[in-house]
């Protein structure tokens, strides 16, 4: 089944603790991208990855950084989580940028509490 | 960059009825307007888009509709069913169809009574 998987779904953390979300999609999308959800704010563009090994940054990336060393996985890493990401993130991948016909495919999403 | 504006943040109408998202976008380059619904605890899905060379596309129950001069697009549910209740997401795109550099409004959340 295609589709995008991120673990885990649900994460509690506590301030400073490093902590990594993954991302992997099967459907050989060159373009993944995370972003964050929160009320009343929508969604909001973290990073995103037009292809293996380059990545660059969304509307809001202070205090994460990704990797796109395989074409399937784009990892999250929170160096220092601080309670202000608390937040619900969702991976999303589409077949390729500036596609006709690509669609943003999304994760199930991680809900992520930093104490 | 490119700023969504998405109105209203809520949305309450009477089952049968119909529903209207109103959406304004900043840059008159923007040329992919894709509708995403999030249902309760899921992730956002794609339920219809439009791109800058059509005035309106529908699908069954729903429609969009884009103003280029205007710079506003719109969704439109007819017959609402309890299955419509979620939070709906517009967005705007400069690459055409891809995915990337899609910007999206604030959602709004649609709830049908029954």
């Amino acid at each position: 089944e295609a589709q995008v998987t991120q673990n885990p779904r649900y994460l509690i953390t506590v301030t400073g603790k490093k902590l990594t979300v993954t991302c992997s999609q099967n459907m050989n999308h060159e373009y993944m991208s995370w972003y964050r959800q929160d009320p009343g704010l929508g969604l909001r563009q973290i990073y995103y990855s037009m292809n293996v090994e380059v990545t660059d940054k969304g509307d809001v990336p202070e205090g994460y950084k990704v990797s796109r060393k395989e074409k399937r996985n784009f990892p999250l890493i929170l160096e220092s989580p601080s309670p202000n990401q608390t937040s619900l993130y969702f991976c999303a991948s589409s077949l390729s940028t500036g596609a006709y016909n690509s669609p943003l495919h999304f994760g199930n999403g991680t809900r992520l509490t930093v104490t | 960059g490119e700023n969504v504006e998405q109105h209203p943040s809520t949305l309450s109408v009477q089952e049968g009825d119909s529903a209207v998202i109103k959406c304004t976008y900043s840059d008159s380059a923007s040329n992919y307007f894709p509708w995403y619904k999030q249902e309760l605890g899921k992730r956002p899905q794609l339920i219809i888009d439009i791109r800058s060379n059509v005035g309106e596309k529908k699908d069954q129950r729903i429609a969009v509709t884009l103003n280029k001069t205007a710079k506003h697009f719109s969704l439109h549910i007819t017959e609402t069913q309890p299955e419509d209740s979620a939070v709906y997401f517009c967005a705007a795109s400069l690459s055409g169809g891809g995915a990337d550099g899609l910007t999206f409004g604030k959602g709004t959340h649609l709830i049908i009574q029954p």
